[in-house]
Formats: structure tokens, C-alpha cells, sequence
């Protein structure tokens, strides 16, 4: 039960040039999504997030688009760096419960050519 | 800056005997996860613990797990009898508030290996 989903298992971009990762989601409950960053042997850290009350969060180099209708969000890295190379977690939250725990997906690894 | 830490970073374990991963969250925390990662797949939610019980748990956390906050400033997750299909990298998680705009902060993860 894939609740939220990364179909792009890896990216590679040029420095400098836009990177753009994908997340689809299927329960219309969730209403706060996040996008993590993780290097290898570290733990994720947190990168931005979007309410569902929004279709765009902006935090310098980095935006977050939501979709609602189309259960979709991406991120827009621009413009890319080699340090942002990391695998990229999109995650939600907001299904109840007194945690709120984040359902994550699979993850997409960003490969920034210099 | 604050931050969760985790250890070991490593430990491996035979099959069947039992394993104590250790995390100390963020001080002024109230809220407090595990998740796992087994290799090349999501991570996934384990436990979440407030008010020193549990909160919420995934089909995943049976009665070989157990976590515990035994003296105000750990967070252990037990695992009673370990199976090869526990090998994964654990992560420990804890946040300010329980509100889903709140950020979770991750420790670096214990890499559990069951041979």
C-alpha cells in the first residue's frame, strides 16, 4: 500500500540547471507534505514543506509546487548544485492520531554533474 | 544547533538474540519516533511514543518490539529476538509538537545487521 509515491528512482542534472523531483500521492487526507534530504550514513533532514491549503512554498533555491487535483507535488532545485546530489524524500502528514507520523516515499537520488 | 544522536552506529547480531538501539532526542522534545529503513526501500514509520506511552504503531512493530524512555532523556527500541529480516538502518525522529507542520528532526540512524 504505496500512499505516496516517488516513480523516479534517480536524476541527474548539470550544474546550474533545474532539477525537478516528483511525489504522487494517493489519500486526499493528508493535508501537510514534506520534502527530506539524505546523504548517505546520515539520517533525512528536513528541506520544506507545503500545507494543503497552499500550491507553492518557496525557501531560496528550493519551491515546492502542490497539486491537489492531480494528488501531485514536486520540488524545484535552481539552481542545482553539486551538494545538493542527496536522495530526496517526499513525505505527508496530517492522517490523525495525536503523532502524526510521515508516510515517506521511496526516495530519488540526485546526481548534480559539476 | 540541536540534534538527535543515535548509537551504535552499527551493531550486528545473531539471529534470535535480543538488541537494545539507544537514541537521545532533541531536549526540549516531547514527541518521539522510530522508523526503518530496510536497504533500497522507504523509509517506514515503526512507533511513534508522547506522554511516555504509545502514541501509534505500524503492523510492522509486533510484541518483539518494545521501546521505552527510561530516565527522561533516552529512547530505547528493543527488539526481543531478531530476525535476518530486521537487518535495516533505524532512525530516530523527535519533534517539538505533534502538529503535522512540525519539523522532525532525524538522528544519523543504527545500521542493524542479524546474521
Amino acid at each position: 500500500d504505496q500512499q505516496v509515491k516517488q516513480n523516479s528512482p534517480s536524476l541527474s542534472v548539470q550544474e546550474g540547471r533545474i532539477s525537478i523531483l516528483n511525489c504522487d500521492y494517493t489519500n486526499s487526507m493528508f493535508d501537510y507534505f514534506l520534502w527530506y534530504k539524505k546523504y548517505p550514513a546520515e539520517g533525512p533532514t528536513f528541506l520544506i514543506s507545503i500545507s494543503s491549503i497552499k500550491d507553492k512554498n518557496e525557501d531560496g533555491r528550493f519551491t515546492v509546487f502542490l497539486n491537489k487535483s492531480a494528488k501531485h507535488l514536486s520540488l524545484h532545485i535552481v539552481p542545482s548544485q553539486p551538494g545538493d546530489s542527496a536522495v530526496y524524500f517526499c513525505a505527508a502528514s496530517g492522517l490523525g492520531g495525536a503523532t502524526n507520523k510521515l508516510i515517506f516515499g521511496t526516495g530519488t537520488l540526485l546526481a548534480v554533474q559539476p | 544547533e540541536p540534534e538527535v544522536t543515535q548509537t551504535p552506529s552499527h551493531q550486528v547480531t545473531q539471529m534470535g538474540q535480543e538488541v537494545i538501539l539507544r537514541c537521545v532526542p532533541i531536549s526540549n522534545h516531547l514527541y518521539f519516533y522510530w522508523y526503518r529503513q530496510i536497504l533500497g526501500q522507504k523509509v517506514e514509520f515503526l512507533v511513534s511514543f508522547y506522554n511516555n506511552e504509545i502514541s501509534e504503531k505500524s503492523e510492522i512493530f509486533d510484541d518483539q518490539f518494545s521501546v521505552e524512555r527510561p530516565d527522561g532523556s533516552n529512547f530505547t527500541l528493543k527488539i526481543r529476538s531478531t530476525k535476518l529480516e530486521d537487518s535495516a538502518m533505524y532512525f530516530c525522529a523527535s519533534r517539538s509538537t505533534g502538529t503535522p507542520n512540525t519539523e522532525a528532526f532525524f538522528g544519523q540512524g543504527t545500521r542493524l545487521t542479524v546474521v
